[in-house]
């Protein structure tokens, strides 16, 4: 089974740059494609995108000009920045795997953008 | 983009009777090469992550009681509950991942009657 755990600051501040990063056990990095999604509060899921173990990309339109998701297999982590953050980013992130026979989930990580 | 809609919006059932929620994509996500529908279903409580139920459309994830079942093809799908308790009580996703970007339904609030 893998597991998946969600790090970084729970405070942006509007016009910077969001940045988390995943830590993934429990399965080779070439299994999987390597993704995010987020949950603003009170709404539904959005997909972000994804990292391949061979740093293939692919991003949701809506936030592509913004978004980049890079990996790093040494460290069994990959990563997630979002820039020129405005109130509209708050959300819970998650990363997940995408993939293989079935997705697992971290247990997402809240990041509010101040002002 | 796929659109998945799901319906109702929200729905309240009684204990031990039969909930239903339905799911429709707005274009065919069979993989014609390996016959399967990239579907899956979440359950997800207040403050918490969402949790898988329900994969290829009717594959129930491990530990998952089997009130909860999955059925559907192509553009249509399913998910029921066949005998409501009281920890059922979430909002319900579905998700396509047949094509990207992954999306996903807009949720149905199930709640007890």
């Amino acid at each position: 089974q893998v597991q998946l755990q969600e790090s970084g600051p729970g405070l942006v501040k509007a016009s910077e740059t969001l940045s988390l990063t995943c830590t993934a056990s429990g399965a080779s990095m070439s299994t999987y494609y390597w993704s995010w999604i987020r949950q603003s509060p009170g709404k539904g899921l959005e997909w972000v995108g994804y990292v391949s173990y061979s740093g293939t990309t692919n991003y949701n339109p809506s936030l592509k000009s913004r978004v980049t998701i890079s990996i790093d297999t040494a460290r069994r982590q990959f990563s997630l920045k979002l820039t020129s953050v405005t109130a509209a980013d708050t959300a819970v992130y998650y990363c997940a795997t995408d993939g293989g026979s079935r997705p697992n989930w971290g247990q997402g990580i809240l990041v509010a953008v101040s002002s | 983009d796929i659109v998945m809609t799901q319906s109702p919006d929200s729905l309240a059932v009684s204990l031990g009777e039969r909930a239903t929620i339905n799911c429709k994509s707005s274009q065919s996500v069979l993989n014609r090469s390996n016959y399967k529908n990239h579907v899956t279903w979440y359950q997800q409580k207040p403050g918490q992550p969402p949790k898988l139920l329900i994969y290829w459309a009717s594959t129930r994830e491990s530990g998952v009681p089997d009130r909860f079942s999955g059925s559907g093809s192509g553009t249509d799908f399913t998910l029921t509950i066949s005998s409501l308790q009281a920890e059922d009580v979430a909002v319900y996703y579905c998700q396509q991942y047949y094509d990207f970007p992954r999306t996903f339904g807009q949720g149905t609030k199930v709640e007890i009657k």
